[in-house]
């Protein structure tokens, strides 16, 4: 079935460094979107990317957080500086229209700040 | 309070018997999908099932509307199937998903 490539699977940095996730989604896709899993929690929603745009965040998706989508190419999670709380899984996931879609999940990447 | 609540948090089968893993939903969500995770992490879609019965292969999800619940049904239940299964509906028509917890299926030969 279509896959969403996450890029890399584990990512360790020291805290206050910047890091960049990096997603190839499913190549017809219109709409992409990032999770976050602590390790134990549940799956929680963070941003939804539309049309070069941001379309929706939620209060997990802080001011050090932004997202792009530059020509096309991968859809990535940038975070400057981070911080101990932003070690989690962070999945990423697209679809091809906005409502009532299936999403088609990466296989995550986990980050460790140190 | 929690928008999804799935249940049971774990359960465990000895290979061959069936499951039924049991979703309920706010009245703030609609859309409920099913997600499986691997022991590794990643997620498979299962169904997008926003009401009535669907089938796949050994799987059968059934979302009844208004009284705010779904199920998943896993027959002939294998090792293979251990893992996660995720339960998660959207708010408005935007695939912002809230999840549950998830339910912790292990799947012993």
């Amino acid at each position: 079935g279509p896959k969403v490539l996450q890029i890399p699977s584990h990512q360790i940095i020291d805290m206050g460094q910047m890091v960049t996730l990096n997603c190839d989604p499913v190549s017809n896709h219109l709409y992409f979107y990032w999770y976050k899993q602590i390790l134990g929690q549940q799956m929680e929603f963070l941003v939804n990317f539309y049309n070069g745009k941001v379309m929706e965040k939620s209060k997990l998706f802080k001011d050090q957080f932004s997202v792009e989508r530059p020509d096309g190419s991968y859809f990535t999670l940038k975070i400057q500086p981070t911080a101990l709380e932003d070690s989690a899984v962070y999945f990423c996931a697209s679809s091809w229209g906005g409502g009532q879609n299936t999403l088609y999940f990466g296989a995550g990447t986990r980050l460790s700040v140190l | 309070g929690q928008q999804v609540q799935q249940s049971p948090a774990s359960l465990v089968l000895q290979e061959g018997e069936n499951a039924e893993l049991q979703c309920n939903f706010s009245t703030s969500l609609n859309s409920m999908q099913w997600f499986y995770q691997r022991p590794g992490g990643s997620l498979v879609s299962l169904f997008y099932n926003p009401s009535g019965t669907k089938h796949s292969g050994r799987l059968t999800s059934t979302t009844v509307i208004k009284e705010r619940r779904s199920s998943l049904h896993i027959s002939s239940s294998q090792t293979t199937d251990s893992g996660t299964y995720l339960c998660a509906g959207a708010t408005g028509g935007n695939n912002k998903l809230t999840f549950g917890q998830g339910t912790v299926l292990s799947v012993i030969p």
